[in-house]
């Protein structure tokens, strides 16, 4: 079976200060991961995606995230935070096995003035 | 041009009642899936079709059913509404079913049950 665990339910960060959101996943084989972002009552949108190609990955906004096979984890960074970063993030795994997305429960950003 | 879209965007009913939400998309893709999202904004995969046959059936109850008439739409009915069933439900696309596939949401309908 597949899973994610997002570390941080809430992340609270001043506008133009780094956002890092935490991710480990637990898969028994090789796992795409996505983040996704979901703006209030609005759809999820995709940020970006691992999918075994290069172990760092930029998406859109200027997000990345670095694949870490040895600490399972996919987390998810941005050099500056916007105000219009605030919304709801989540980090989502599949497998060739369990091609399903899992998601994880969500973690909220908050962006201060 | 709305690439994945539902329809209606908010549902208030009763209990007990039927009802039934639209999915359609415009890219051209071959799967389609339904999710639910509850007030603790998990999201989890109730079903997914591919081609018009359905692919991913997760422990739902048979007072839920998805047809999809073509590939460019599915729709999910629900039979005898519970106050359970309040949620949001999200339809999405992927061009081809495999698990690197990017997923396209729609944005979502609201289903209140009173």
């Amino acid at each position: 079976a597949q899973s994610v665990t997002q570390l941080d339910s809430h992340v609270s960060v001043s506008e133009g200060t780094p956002v890092l959101l935490r991710c480990n996943y637990s898969s028994s084989y090789s796992p795409s991961l996505f983040w996704y972002v979901q703006h209030p009552n609005k759809g999820l949108q995709l940020l970006l995606k691992y999918t075994s190609a290069a172990t760092l990955v930029k998406g859109i906004n200027g997000f990345e995230a670095e694949f870490k096979k040895s600490e399972t984890s996919f987390h998810l960074t941005k050099p500056s935070a916007h105000m219009s970063d605030a919304a709801e993030y989540f980090c989502v795994v599949s497998t060739r096995r369990d091609y399903k997305l899992s998601f994880g429960a969500g973690t909220t950003v908050t962006v201060r003035a | 041009d709305t690439a994945v879209s539902q329809t209606p965007k908010y549902l208030v009913t009763q209990m007990g009642n039927d009802k039934s939400i639209k999915c359609e998309q415009n890219l051209g893709h071959d799967t389609m899936y339904w999710y639910k999202q509850d007030s603790k904004k998990f999201l989890k995969i109730m079903f997914s079709y591919n081609n018009k046959e359905l692919i991913i059936n997760e422990t739902v109850p048979n007072r839920f059913s998805p047809k999809s008439p073509d590939k460019a739409h599915l729709n999910l009915h629900i039979n005898s509404l519970e106050l359970g069933d309040s949620a949001v439900y999200f339809c999405a696309s992927s061009p081809l079913g495999q698990f690197t596939d990017t997923q396209y949401f729609g944005p979502g309908t609201r289903l209140t049950v009173l």
